[in-house]
Formats: C-alpha cells, structure tokens, sequence
C-alpha cells in the first residue's frame, strides 16, 4: 500500500508569516506530484502538477520544490495571507498510467489577520 | 466547460434506502474517479473508471457500493442499502493522463 505523508498536520501563523509544509512519497516508481488547495467547504483545485527532480513551480506567493531521489516535496507560501487559509493536499498517482491518485491527509493552513 | 457537474448537492435519507449520486465529467477527459471524504480517512479513493471501464474499484467499501459509467458523459455510485456511517461528502473528479483532477462540488449525504 502506498503511503503518502504530509506534515505538519495543521499550521496556524500571521499574516504577513511566511512558510513551509511537506509532503512525502515513495521514491521508486515515481511518475507525478500534484499540489491541491481545498478550501472548507469546496472542491479541491489543483496548484501544480510536478514530474521531474528537482522541478520547481510558482503560482503567485506559492511555489513547490520537488526531490524524487529522496521523496519529497516542499511547498511554499510567501506573505500568508487570510485568503491562503485552506487545506493543502498532495497526492501521487500509484503507477504510470496516472491513474489511482493516492492523497495525504493534508495540511491545514490557518492564518490570522 | 461547466466542470464536472455532481447532482444532488445534498440527499438526506433514511437507513435502508437506496442513494444514487450521479456525475457528468468534464468531455473529453478519459478518467473518471469517485471519492468520498471522511473525517478519519481524508480523501478516500473508491474507484476508477479509463475510457468507461471501471480499472479498480478495490476501494469500494462493501457490496452495497456500485458505480457505473454507461458512456463517456455520464456516472453513477450507487449505495444500497444506505446506512448511517456512509453520512459523507462524495466527490466526483475527471481528468485526462498525466494531468490534475477536476473535481465536482460533491455531494453531501446524510443517511439518518
């Protein structure tokens, strides 16, 4: 059974703090790495979608890092702001087909004005 | 494209009835996957489908878990019967090989 943790489980900062979270994953195998951000009482939507090692990607103040050798993933937030608060989810896809995409139990990112 | 579309948005019902959930996926997209949302288990994967072809379906929790992709547009999971501890968010999500899910707005399931 694959297994894909993520830490911390929840975080709770400032606004204007900026900061980090981890997702790891089997490092044999690896064919992808998405990043999703859930808001409460939404659907999850997809930030990146991650393939090679050592890629990174930015979408605005966040970014995710990637280490397939070692199985992990870095995603970042710069400046939190009280509209990033939601639940961060990484996920990977179990074999190369792309199909039977295994989540973790996500981060929970609650920041304060 | 409207996104994948999931049908109802909320279904109360009682122990022992039948629940059907249904989800229209995003054309074209060759995958579609149902989820259900847990507060133990997070995002828990109950099957899949390739090109209208359930791939795996070991997530299913029991027998009276069904799901159907009669065509490309349309699915279906099926509970019956229903019972309390299947009270959850169930999640419809679309995508094509290699690229992020899409997910429907889910559908929140009370079964009293």
């Amino acid at each position: 059974i694959l297994n894909v943790e993520q830490s911390p489980q929840s975080l709770h900062v400032q606004e204007g703090d900026s900061t980090n979270f981890t997702c790891s994953f089997p490092s044999s195998n690896f064919y992808a790495l998405h990043w999703y951000r859930w808001e409460t009482a939404k659907s999850p939507e997809a930030l990146f979608v991650m393939t090679l090692n050592g890629d990174e990607k930015k979408k605005g103040r966040i970014s995710a890092t990637l280490n397939t050798k070692e199985g992990y993933s870095y995603l970042y937030i710069k400046g939190s702001q009280p509209e990033d608060s939601a639940t961060y989810l990484c996920a990977f896809p179990s074999y190369n087909q792309g199909g039977k995409l295994i989540f973790g139990q996500g981060t929970e990112l609650s920041v304060k004005p | 494209d409207a996104g994948v579309i999931q049908s109802p948005r909320h279904e109360v019902t009682e122990m022992g009835q039948e629940v059907t959930l249904r989800c229209k996926p995003i054309s074209g997209h060759d995958y579609l996957f149902w989820y259900r949302q847990t507060m133990m288990r997070g995002l828990e994967l109950l099957i899949y489908f390739n090109n209208n072809v359930p791939i795996d379906d070991s997530g299913m929790p029991e027998d009276r878990f069904s799901a159907k992709m009669p065509n490309a547009s349309f699915s279906t999971l099926k509970i019956q019967p229903s019972e309390p501890r299947d009270s959850a968010v169930y999640f419809c999500a679309s995508s094509l090989v290699g690229s992020p899910l899409h997910f429907g707005n889910g559908t929140r399931l009370t079964v009293t």
